[in-house]
């Protein structure tokens, strides 16, 4: 089975903490993403990389970083973690091409930030 | 931009009746259009998707969707729906190649025994 995981389902940090939220998909698959899911909102891309090194902003970048060091891992960073930025965060991934548009999903973090 | 509307944010259906979820999408060009669910702690699931060709398309768990150009929409439908199926349902659109999706605020499904 394809593969998207996530390194943890539940985090709690403290306002100011530099926090990592890891993403290993097993697909080898060029293109990574990051949401973010609120209620009521959606979800809502923050970044997303198509290739190693590489790293494009979604929707709404202000706050975080990537780091695409391999193919197969995406890390969302948060510089210092604000209380606005508790959140289930979902990585996805998908292979290159336009017509092959399936994402494949994580099964979530869910950030609570204090 | 592209943009998508999912018009009810709620909906309750009784076990056995039939199911329609609205999506209205915003998109210059012939969209890509996706129906993802997500159930309660689980990641996100893709239904069925649209390029182009058939506009009513059939996908999993015994649910199609039918793409009408001249109204912007991409519903969602099951004839029957059973317990399992309640859960967060998405819709998303997209133009192809590396840069996302854009999705939907979604849909709550509650089933009623």
């Amino acid at each position: 089975d394809v593969k998207v995981t996530q390194s943890s389902r539940y985090l709690v940090k403290r306002t100011g903490e530099k926090v990592f939220l890891e993403c290993v998909q097993d697909m080898d698959h060029e293109n990574m993403f990051w949401y973010r899911q609120d209620p009521g909102l959606g979800l809502r891309l923050i970044y997303f990389s198509y290739d190693v090194k590489m790293k494009e902003k979604g929707d709404i970048p202000e706050g975080y970083s990537v780091s695409r060091e391999k193919k197969e891992r995406f890390s969302l960073i948060l510089e210092s973690a604000s209380t606005n930025q508790t959140s289930m965060y979902l990585c996805a991934s998908n292979s290159g091409g336009a017509t092959n548009e399936k994402l494949f999903f994580g099964s979530g973090t869910q950030l609570s930030v204090l | 931009a592209q943009s998508v509307t999912q018009p009810d944010i709620h909906i309750t259906v009784s076990e056995g009746a039939s199911l329609e979820l609205r999506c209205n999408y915003s998109y210059g060009a012939t969209p890509y259009l996706f129906w993802y669910v997500q159930s309660p702690g689980q990641g996100l699931q893709l239904l069925l998707k649209y390029f182009s060709g058939d506009t009513l398309v059939q996908g999993i768990k015994g649910f199609e969707a039918e793409f009408k150009r001249s109204q912007s929409s991409f519903n969602l439908r099951k004839p029957s729906v059973h317990w399992s199926d309640a859960a967060e349902y998405f819709c998303a659109v997209g133009e192809g190649g590396a840069d996302g999706l854009t999705f939907g605020k979604g849909t709550h499904l509650i089933i009623q025994p």
